[in-house]
């Protein structure tokens, strides 16, 4: 079955200082891996999406991840974290067949200190 | 683009009762999608509809759960006898229907029951 492993809950850093979120997966094909950000009241907004081709996306909000299969993983990367960077952050992998439904890995809360 | 929109933002109710969310897709996406989110946890698939033909339930959804999409545009999703439980953020999402198109989602609807 379809898995994914967010192993940072909480994660604090600095503003100004680089960000990097952990995501591995488990999936028996090539997986469609997403990257959400949920602020507090507010509905899911994508940050970047991997289907295919180059294994380092770039995102909006200064983001970028990059695919490493061997690595079975899916990393968020941001150089330089603003405070309004503040927010959940979940990695998800889509399902290829019909039904292209997403399984979410628990998240991670990010704090922003300034 | 008025983007995928949830009624009501927020419900409080008491064990026992009937409840029942709306969601208004972005027009013409044929794909909407229900997600349970509950705290401290990501959302997790509970059915799709293509147009207006509901194609899979997860086993999240009991008996207690229905959810239409009659004329296959805005979807219902009713939970019947509510528990404690079932207290989450209902979220909703839609696409075309590729499985390389994005989902986006609505601001969701949070579920109380005393």
């Amino acid at each position: 079955a379809q898995s994914v492993t967010q192993p940072d809950i909480h994660i604090t850093v600095s503003e100004g200082a680089s960000l990097e979120l952990r995501c591995n997966y488990s999936y028996g094909a090539t997986p469609y891996l997403f990257w959400y950000v949920q602020s507090p009241g507010q509905g899911l907004q994508l940050l970047l999406k991997y289907f295919s081709g180059d294994t380092l996306v770039q995102g909006i909000k200064g983001f970028e991840a990059e695919f490493k299969r061997s690595q079975s993983s899916f990393n968020l990367r941001k150089p330089s974290v603003h405070w309004s960077d503040a927010a959940e952050y979940f990695c998800a992998v889509g399902h290829t067949g019909t039904a292209s439904k997403l399984t979410f890995g628990t998240g991670t809360r990010l704090q922003v200190t300034l | 683009d008025t983007g995928v929109s949830q009624n009501p933002r927020h419900k409080i109710t008491k064990r026992g009762q009937n409840v029942t969310f709306r969601c208004d897709p972005i027009s013409e996406h044929n794909r909407l999608y229900w997600y349970r989110q509950t705290l401290g946890q990501g959302p997790e698939f509970l059915t799709y509809f293509q147009n207006e033909a509901q194609l899979e339930k997860s086993r999240l959804l009991s008996d207690r759960f229905s959810a239409e999409r009659p004329k296959g545009s805005f979807s219902t999703l009713e939970i019947q006898r509510t528990e404690q439980g079932d207290s989450a953020m209902y979220l909703c999402a839609s696409n075309t229907g590729f499985s390389t198109d994005t989902q986006y989602f609505g601001p969701g609807t949070r579920l109380t029951v005393l």
